[in-house]
């Protein structure tokens, strides 16, 4: 899972609330992106982030919001507005002008199960 | 949207066979990707194969890719229980370093 954590491992949210999906990276990686996965299904982008204090839509941002104030934390928030939440979701970050620009790196996943 | 489909959905083989995965993709790529997934985890980068390359090999692990029919394939050569998981193909979205990923295939390794 290299340098990236997702807390907590696993969330359990009642209908009409919001919650805050944690993701830190200590790779120096200056984008990062927030995943959601479904029971044996790939992976749809959420949103993304290519630097600090700058983030674009992805496939399906509708319901979710997200902020970027440091390098290192990319926070998801899954607010009311999404209806069908419960689902694996993952964060992942990328080093755009390194070595390995095109590889993604993967935190372990937050499990969210709307009650 | 979908880049990559991989082939097949599902895999069950005996320990000490190979296992094959393909994966096809629909727009001209730089290259593609290919990621392990334990049940509950994140994701694991395993190899990258640029547009120029036909073949690639990580320890037991060779992948090919063929531009012309816009598809790849990943080959587990002497396969281990350790190598049940979900594989999945990902190809950059529209020139950029975002990474479309494929519905994967489910491999299992019978000890």
């Amino acid at each position: 899972d290299g340098g990236i954590t997702q807390s907590p491992k696993y969330l359990f949210r009642k209908e009409g609330q919001n919650v805050t999906l944690s993701c830190e990276q200590n790779l120096n990686h200056d984008a990062m992106y927030w995943y959601r996965q479904d029971p044996g299904q790939g992976l749809r982008l959420i949103y993304y982030s290519q630097i600090v204090n700058d983030f674009q839509k992805g496939d399906i941002a509708e319901g979710y919001s997200v902020s970027r104030e440091k390098k290192e934390s990319f926070p998801l928030t899954v607010t009311s507005a999404q209806k069908n939440p419960t689902a694996f979701y993952l964060c992942a970050s990328s080093d755009p002008g390194g070595r390995n620009t095109d590889t993604q790196y993967f935190g372990p996943g937050t499990r969210l199960t709307v009650l | 949207s979908q880049q990559g489909e991989e082939d097949p959905q599902a895999l069950s083989i005996q320990e000490g066979e190979n296992a094959t995965m393909n994966c096809s993709y629909k727009t001209s790529i730089n290259n593609l990707q290919w990621y392990r997934q334990n049940s509950g985890r994140g994701l694991v980068h395993l190899i990258l194969i640029r547009s120029n390359e036909r073949e690639k090999h990580s320890g037991r692990l060779r992948v090919t890719l063929d531009t012309s029919k816009k598809s790849s394939s990943l080959l587990i050569t002497a396969s281990r229980a350790a190598d049940t998981a979900s594989y999945f193909c990902a190809t950059p979205m529209d020139s950029s370093y975002k990474l479309i990923f494929g519905s994967g295939t489910r491999l299992l390794v019978r000890p």
